[in-house]
């Protein structure tokens, strides 16, 4: 399709777990983002990616949490010894370049809703 | 600190009235405030990009204000309709980074 995919949809594990999250971006976008939404919050800033480096790993809450990016396309999310503070939702955004100021949007696709047990 | 709030929280109205939604915002430097809507289990779409130069911008039956001055943003929507039942997050970016800082949105209810 054309516009951001992300996978599964829905995810629930039991916690000490690892999970891997995928997100498929728009074709052609070299910046990728990945946002964590806990229930009733904001959206809150994980990792950004600008082809396949991550300059601002900033957001990452823990060790536990790691990203990577190949062939400037696919992201994996990898959650390690998950917590049940982990829930939440994980949504990828994309945009044609990193958002630098620049006024672009960024797509984002419809998460993956994370339950932990 | 860089932050992003919005009032109000939660806002009710009936199908065909109009609603404002306010966002005040202290990042700085500033460089572009955008307003996205987030249907429910759905990843949010953005309506409006507006810059430093810009006060008013208009998608459809919504207009967005950006008061730089006073760093307040208004997102008003006209002739409410069923489909704009939605969370509208104002999101904030500054100048030389590519991190957007996210308000925890306004829930919009639009009842017949």
């Amino acid at each position: 399709g054309a516009g951001v995919s992300q996978s599964p949809s829905n995810k629930v594990t039991e916690k000490g777990k690892d999970v891997e999250l995928r997100c498929d971006p728009i074709s052609g976008h070299t910046a990728l983002y990945w946002y964590r939404q806990r229930l009733g919050q904001g959206l809150e800033f994980l990792i950004y990616f600008q082809g396949n480096s991550a300059p601002d790993k900033s957001g990452l809450p823990s060790d536990r949490f790691s990203a990577e990016r190949t062939g400037e396309s696919v992201s994996t999310l990898t959650i390690q010894r998950t917590q049940q503070e982990d829930s939440a939702v994980y949504l990828c955004a994309s945009s044609p370049y990193g958002t630098g100021g620049a006024s672009q949007p960024q797509h984002f696709g419809d998460g993956t809703r994370l339950s932990i047990l | 600190k860089n932050q992003v709030e919005q009032s109000p929280q939660s806002l009710i109205i009936l199908e065909g009235k109009n609603c404002t939604l306010q966002c005040n915002y202290t990042v700085s430097p500033f460089s572009n405030l955008r307003w996205y809507k987030q249907d429910t289990g759905r990843g949010p779409v953005s309506l409006t990009i507006m810059t430093f130069s810009e006060n008013t911008k208009s998608n459809g039956r919504y207009t967005a204000t950006l008061d730089a001055d006073t760093k307040q943003s208004s997102l008003h929507i006209t002739a409410s309709q069923l489909s704009d039942s939605a969370s509208y997050i104002c999101v904030v970016s500054a100048k030389n980074t590519d991190k957007l800082i996210f308000g925890t949105g306004t829930r919009l209810q639009v009842f017949p």
